[in-house]
C-alpha cells in the first residue's frame, strides 16, 4: 500500500529552467510533507518542508505548494542548476496528530539538469 | 554544528550472523529514527526511539531491534541475517517530533 506516490521516476529539465516535481498521497492523516535530496550511497539532505495548515513554503531557489483537497504537493526549483541532478523524495508524518518522527516516504523521482 | 554520525560506514557480514549499527544524532536531537533503503522497496521506516522510548516501529522480523541511550546515541540489531537484509541503514535525528528530520551518511550492510 503506498501511501506516498511520485509517479514520474525522472525528470530532465535544462539549466535555468524551472524544474516541477509532484508528489500525491492518500493518508488524510499525514499533516507534515517534507522534501529530500539524495545522492547514491548517501542519506537524504532536507531541502523544504511544509505543514498542512499552510498551501505554500518558499526557500530560496525552493518552492513546495500543497493542495491538501487533491492530496497532492510539488516542489518547484527555479532556476535549475547542474547540482540540483539528484534524486528527490517526497516524505509525509502523521507529527501534529500523535505519529511522531515516522516518515513515509515516496519511491523518488530522479532529475537530471542538463548544461 | 556536527551532523547525524553513523558508524560503521560500511559493513560486509555472513547469513546467520548478528550486526549493531550505531548513530549519534544531532547535538540536542531526543528523536532518532531507523530507514533500510532497498532498490526493490526503496526507504522503509524501521522503528523511532523518543527519550530512551520506542514511540514508532515499522512492518520489520522481530529479528530488527533497537535502543537509544541517555545521550539519545541508538544502536540498531539485526540477529541472524538473512541476504534480503543487504541494503543501506539510514538513521535520522530531529529535534522532536514537529520538526525536520536530518540523516546520517548511512551504513551499507552487505550480507554474504
Amino acid at each position: 500500500d503506498q501511501q506516498v506516490k511520485q509517479n514520474s521516476p525522472s525528470l530532465s529539465v535544462q539549466e535555468g529552467r524551472i524544474s516541477i516535481l509532484n508528489c500525491d498521497y492518500t493518508n488524510s492523516m499525514f499533516d507534515y510533507f517534507l522534501w529530500y535530496k539524495k545522492y547514491p550511497a548517501e542519506g537524504p539532505t532536507f531541502l523544504i518542508s511544509i505543514s498542512s495548515i499552510k498551501d505554500k513554503n518558499e526557500d530560496g531557489r525552493f518552492t513546495v505548494f500543497l493542495n491538501k483537497s487533491a492530496k497532492h504537493l510539488s516542489l518547484h526549483i527555479v532556476p535549475s542548476q547542474p547540482g540540483d541532478s539528484a534524486v528527490y523524495f517526497c516524505a509525509a508524518r502523521k507529527g501534529l496528530t500523535g505519529g511522531g518522527n515516522k516518515l513515509t516516504f515516496g519511491t523518488g523521482t530522479q532529475l537530471k539538469v542538463e548544461l | 554544528k556536527a551532523g547525524v554520525t553513523q558508524t560503521p560506514r560500511y559493513l560486509i557480514k555472513t547469513r546467520g550472523q548478528q550486526v549493531t549499527l550505531s548513530c549519534s544524532p544531532i547535538s540536542g536531537h531526543r528523536s532518532v529514527s531507523w530507514y533500510q533503503q532497498t532498490p526493490g522497496q526503496g526507504l522503509q521506516f524501521l522503528f523511532e526511539y523518543f527519550s530512551e522510548t520506542q514511540r514508532n516501529k515499522g512492518n520489520f522480523p522481530g529479528r530488527f531491534s533497537g535502543r537509544q541511550f541517555s545521550n539519545s546515541r541508538s544502536e540498531m540489531n539485526v540477529s541472524t541475517l538473512e541476504l534480503g537484509d543487504s541494503a543501506l541503514y539510514l538513521c535520522a535525528s530531529s529535534l522532536d517530533e514537529n520538526t525536520e528530520a536530518f540523516f546520517g551518511q548511512g551504513t551499507r550492510l552487505t550480507v554474504v
